[in-house]
């Protein structure tokens, strides 16, 4: 069975433009979370889908972040216009029935 | 503000020996705590968890043990191997109420030969 998949693994991007991450769940996984880790802390929670409806989004930190889950199977997660402080790795996980969250191996994004 | 706190950002053990790893937490409505591994490229691995009502569990070489008078938490790894190299996060959850993990910056753990 295939893990959970991230696109692309990294991203070098200048400051105002945009970038779009993508994430494949485990197939059947109902549950679709992001996280995102800034260097040197904590990996922090930024939101969680059930299927196509976004459960939670109490950890996105501004309105520059938009992320999508058309079809409740794959999800996106755009960053528009990107900032310095954006920069980190970005990790998808998904889990059936709210038990345990595997994750993806994230995409490392760099913002110039 | 922090809710989960690793105050070890790196430990290095010699094979064969205990490795144990810390853990320190705020929330005294978390259910569930857990750790994650992770190596270098990928994502973190879930290793063990336990329920805020017992204070041991105990899945081969991984011990986590809990004081929740103390909101301290460890993993004893022994016997410590090399593929134990790698980057330990204590996490925590609110169970059923809230899914998200919580989690700490993490603790670096060499395993010298």
């Amino acid at each position: 069975e295939a893990g959970v998949t991230q696109f692309p693994s990294h991203s070098v991007i200048e400051k105002g433009q945009t970038v779009t991450l993508r994430c494949d769940p485990i197939s059947g996984h109902d549950n679709l979370y992001w996280y995102r880790r800034v260097m040197g802390k904590e990996i922090k929670f930024l939101l969680h889908f059930v299927k196509e409806s976004k459960q939670d989004e109490s950890g996105m930190p501004n309105n520059r972040f938009l992320a999508e889950r058309t079809g409740g199977t794959y999800s996106t997660l755009k960053v528009q216009p990107a900032e310095l402080e954006d920069s980190g790795v970005y990790f998808c996980a998904s889990s059936h029935s709210r038990s345990e969250q595997f994750f993806g191996p994230g995409t490392r994004l760099t913002v110039l | 503000d922090q809710q989960v706190k690793q105050n070890s950002p790196s430990l290095s053990v010699q094979e064969g020996r205990i490795s144990i790893l810390n853990c320190d937490y705020t929330n005294s409505m978390f259910d569930y705590f857990l750790w994650y591994k992770k190596y270098p490229a990928e994502g973190p691995t879930f290793l063990i968890s336990i329920s805020s009502i017992k204070d041991k569990n105990e899945d081969g070489r991984f011990t986590v043990f809990l004081n929740k008078s103390a909101k301290h938490l460890s993993l004893h790894i022994v016997p410590s191997q090399p593929g134990d190299s790698a980057v330990y996060f204590c996490a925590a959850n609110l169970g059923n109420r809230d899914d998200k993990i919580i989690f700490g910056k993490g603790t670096r753990l060499h395993i010298l030969p």
